[in-house]
């Protein structure tokens, strides 16, 4: 069963522009993390942030995690066209948990 | 560094048949996870090993069945297999014991259809 439910399902943006996408889950969790795939390849790992953060950076992109609403946001900005991808956020939920992935988000970036 | 390394890429197969996957994680490596990824369901775990012993399963049928080398490379087994088992396996290493904690690194999948 997922344990991240990713919103929107799908989302279409012009190059430039920013892109935001969501994440909830169910259960306490001891980090969140976000992957991004390309079509029919292996998932590349985005970035990890741990319960006890609220925010992080990388690059272009910036995570949130709000513990008490079970949700995380990733920002895109800047988005280009190779950021076209399904992205996918993932939860831990202890020490001998497995990483479990929601269904994804499939993002367009329009040239 | 090579990333992880799945063989075969493609793979076609029919119903009753069985099939093996390989994986080779990074060198230095020694925990494995494999996902099954298909439209419908999105990536479902399979099994994570450590060491060359199982440490979690997912809830897929005694048919999938998985097993590491004391070199940390990997293999996963379906026997019997179902229409159903079409799927994307992916295969994912990690430095240390996984338990959710850390970032996992994916090699590019094994796609299986059966015929």
């Amino acid at each position: 069963s997922q344990q991240g439910e990713e919103d929107p399902q799908a989302l279409s943006i012009q190059e430039g522009e920013n892109a935001t996408m969501n994440c909830s889950y169910k259960t306490s969790i001891n980090n969140l993390q976000w992957y991004r795939q390309n079509s029919g390849r292996g998932l590349v790992h985005l970035i990890l942030i741990r319960s006890n953060e609220r925010e992080k950076h990388s690059g272009r992109l910036r995570v949130t995690l709000d513990t008490s609403k079970k949700s995380s946001s990733l920002l895109i900005t800047a988005s280009r066209a190779a950021d076209t991808a399904s992205y996918f956020c993932a939860t831990g939920t202890g020490a001998n948990s497995k990483l479990t992935f929601g269904k994804g988000i499939t993002l367009s970036v329009r040239p | 560094k090579a990333g992880v390394t799945q063989t075969p890429r493609y793979l076609i197969k029919t119903r009753g048949q069985q099939v093996t996957l390989s994986c080779s994680p990074i060198s230095g490596h020694r925990s494995v996870s494999w996902y099954q990824q298909t439209p419908g369901q999105g990536l479902q775990f399979l099994f994570e090993y450590f060491s060359e012993t199982q440490r979690n399963k997912g809830n897929f049928p005694g048919r999938f069945s998985g097993r590491q080398f004391s070199n940390s490379r990997s293999e996963m087994n379906v026997s019997t297999l179902e229409l159903g088992d079409s799927a994307l396996y992916l295969c994912a290493s990690s430095l240390q014991k996984t338990g959710g904690n850390e970032k996992l690194f994916f090699g590019s999948g094994t796609q299986l259809s059966v015929l």
